[in-house]
């Protein structure tokens, strides 16, 4: 089974409707982050979390909005979607207490098409 | 804060010849340097990783990296690839004291038979 899993991995939504992207860990993580990837531009920080109580902004967090339900559960909202979302959404996962070198797990992706 | 580059969006080579992907940082403090692999439709997996220690770094599936402070490089490299290799490769960097990892913008990768 896989470590960390997003659902759905695939979804088309229209112009305005609210979306929710959700993202499950078993690896006991405390850390958890969202991602989205355009092309030619890499990954891009939305939002990330380091404890159940702890949510922090990212480098393009505007549009977004996350909720951590439980230590492994983190999901990622777009209240009104609008087409420049349409992208590939990554979850990912890291443990700080590995001498400092957090390695990100990654989930398998959520692609979003925003009509 | 940190920040990555990577030279090259596209590098196509033939089956069996070497390959290096090129990667360069920016950073005030020390870092910790990261590969990950994106295989076609699937999430990132880490290819190798450097923390500390030797500057030669190696990882799976045959690949290496080198650490070079002096030119604050990064760079992959591997020395027959093969079909399978084809795939999107991410550096990424974080600085130590830092909570993030900053991504470039990837190299795709593709392998001629």
């Amino acid at each position: 089974d896989a470590d960390v899993t997003q659902t759905p991995r695939n979804r088309i939504t229209k112009t305005g409707k609210r979306i929710m992207l959700e993202c499950s860990q078993t690896k006991g993580h405390d850390r958890m982050y969202w991602y989205r990837q355009d092309p030619g531009l890499g990954l891009q920080l939305i939002y990330y979390s380091f404890d159940v109580k702890d949510i922090n902004k990212g480098e393009i967090s505007d549009g977004y909005s996350v909720s951590r339900q439980a230590q492994a559960k983190f999901s990622l909202s777009l209240e009104s979607a609008i087409p420049n979302q349409t992208a590939l959404y990554f979850c990912a996962t890291s443990d700080p207490t590995g001498g400092g070198n957090n390695e990100q797990f990654f989930g398998p992706g959520t692609r979003l098409t925003v009509l | 804060a940190q920040s990555v580059t990577q030279l090259d969006s596209q590098v196509p080579v033939f089956e069996e010849a070497p390959v290096e992907l090129r990667c360069n940082y920016s950073s005030s403090v020390s870092v910790y340097l990261f590969w990950y692999v994106q295989y076609p439709n699937q999430g990132l997996q880490l290819l190798l990783k450097y923390l500390s220690g030797s500057t030669l770094v190696k990882g799976i599936n045959g690949f290496e990296a080198e650490f070079n402070k002096s030119q604050t490089s990064f760079h992959l490299r591997k020395p027959s690839v093969h079909i399978s290799d084809t795939a999107e490769y991410f550096c990424a960097v974080r600085g130590q004291g830092a909570q993030k990892l900053v991504f470039g913008q990837g190299t795709r990768l593709t392998i001629n038979p």
